[in-house]
């Protein structure tokens, strides 16, 4: 079975720095990792999917890693702004299992103005 | 707006009274997935489905049923809701069945039983 751990599960940085979000996962058969954000109470919105090729994928000042082999994924996010306040939940999808998602518990950001 | 709909966005109810919590998707997504998420335990699936009258459990589907009549609509059926599915509940679908695009969620549901 699929487990995906999350490092940390909370941090604070002050506005402007550099934020790196750790994901590590058991099974390296996997097909892809996506990155989600959610804000409190609130739905998922995608960020990245990586696909299990590709070693990273870029959108704005966000740019996610991916090594299968060691089964780990980092989310970077460059200068850090308030409005990143959010939980970052990492997820994959293995070759086999029940067709599902195996989520980590989630990096809850706080950006400190 | 290509997106994924779940209605109710808050819904409080009985114990014992049954209750469906609708989930729409406007892309043509053959995959649909019902996912639970709680404190310190993270999202759960609860059911998915591969396409049209096809659907089987996740890991959590004890209390729950879901129907796939349409391609574009996957309801989550509470037939007799316990205290223990009070929970911020997410549809979630993707373009086809093994997730290589990608998922996308809805907004939640957020449930709660009394």
């Amino acid at each position: 079975k699929q487990e995906v751990t999350q490092i940390p599960a909370a941090l604070s940085v002050p506005e402007g720095e550099n934020l790196v979000l750790n994901c590590s996962f058991t099974d390296s058969a996997i097909y892809n990792l996506q990155w989600f954000r959610q804000d409190p109470g609130k739905g998922l919105t995608s960020l990245l999917l990586i696909q299990s090729s590709q070693r990273e994928q870029t959108s704005g000042r966000l740019n996610a890693s991916l090594d299968k082999s060691s089964g780990r994924s980092t989310l970077y996010i460059a200068a850090s702004q308030p409005g990143d306040s959010a939980t970052y939940l990492c997820a994959v999808r293995t070759f086999y299992g029940n067709n599902r998602l195996a989520f980590g518990k989630g990096n809850q950001v706080v950006v400190i103005p | 707006e290509a997106q994924v709909t779940q209605n109710p966005r808050y819904l409080i109810t009985v114990t014992g009274k049954k209750l469906t919590v609708t989930c729409s998707q406007n892309m043509n997504h053959e995959y649909m997935s019902w996912y639970r998420q709680d404190p310190g335990l993270g999202l759960r699936q609860i059911y998915y489905s591969m396409n049209v009258e096809v659907t089987d459990k996740g890991d959590v589907p004890e209390g729950y049923k879901v129907s796939r009549k349409e391609k574009r609509n996957f309801p989550l059926i509470l037939e007799s809701p316990s205290p223990n599915q009070t929970s911020l509940y997410f549809c979630a679908s993707s373009p086809n069945r093994d997730g290589s695009y990608g998922y996308t969620f809805g907004s939640g549901t957020r449930l709660t039983v009394v």
